[in-house]
């Protein structure tokens, strides 16, 4: 199975900033990896996919980079809204795996 | 718009099969794959499988065979996930998730259900 770290696994901060998630695979998977948010009590959301490319209806403060085995999901200025759980996602192996969450909260 | 709309929550005993539903509107059902992934109690996210609702065809993570049945039902647009022998450690929100173009990118998530399973 190809294993997926996601760090932090929790953050604070403030709306207006900046954040940048990690995502490491324990092998090379391309640009097939995805990032999803989660709200409490909702299902994921797909915000970007293939490493880079935001998903249609997505605010465009969120982007993803990466490839091989290191990726970053950037928020650039926070919102309200976007205090919630991320995940990433590799698709390179059929056998699915997600990284462990980043769960972010209000400073 | 594209829905996946699924059946309410379950409270089962140790033992006993599940069956939830996900009904799919908005779009041509057959040309999308629809994956199952759940989610215990405050905890990530585990993909189970996934069925092709054109041919019927079903893969599924190892840990689940033999456990897990999916199938579908083109007439009603509706798939369906049977779950059996419910151990305490399958209480989780089940949720079926479109899969956008063969990628296992998943664009549209139904509501979640809840099953619960107590000894």
């Amino acid at each position: 199975d190809i294993q997926m770290t996601q760090s932090p696994s929790s953050l604070s901060a403030s709306v207006g900033d900046r954040v940048i998630i990690t995502c490491r695979a324990s092998q090379s998977i391309n640009t097939d990896l995805n990032w999803y948010q989660q709200r409490p009590g909702k299902p994921p959301k797909l915000l970007i996919y293939a490493a880079s490319s935001l998903q249609s209806g997505v605010p465009s403060r969120f982007s993803g980079s990466g490839s091989g085995t290191d990726f970053t999901l950037t928020i650039s200025s926070l919102q309200p809204e976007d205090f919630a759980t991320y995940y990433c996602q590799q698709t390179y192996s059929t056998l699915l795996t997600f990284g462990g969450g980043t769960s972010m909260e209000i400073k | 718009q594209v829905q996946l709309v699924q059946s309410g929550a379950e409270v089962k005993k140790s033992g006993a099969s599940v069956k939830i539903s996900c009904k799919a509107s908005g779009y041509s059902f057959t040309m999308y794959y629809i994956h199952w992934v759940r989610q215990a109690p405050g905890q990530g996210l585990e993909w189970m499988g996934i069925i092709n609702p054109d041919g019927g065809s079903t893969d599924f993570l190892q840990k689940f065979q033999g456990r897990v049945t999916l199938t579908r039902d083109r007439s009603t647009s509706t798939v369906y996930m049977e779950l059996s022998s419910l151990r305490s450690d399958d209480t989780a929100v089940y949720y079926c998730t479109r899969d956008r173009d063969g990628s296992y990118t998943f664009d549209s998530w139904g509501q979640g259900t809840l099953v619960t399973v107590s000894s």
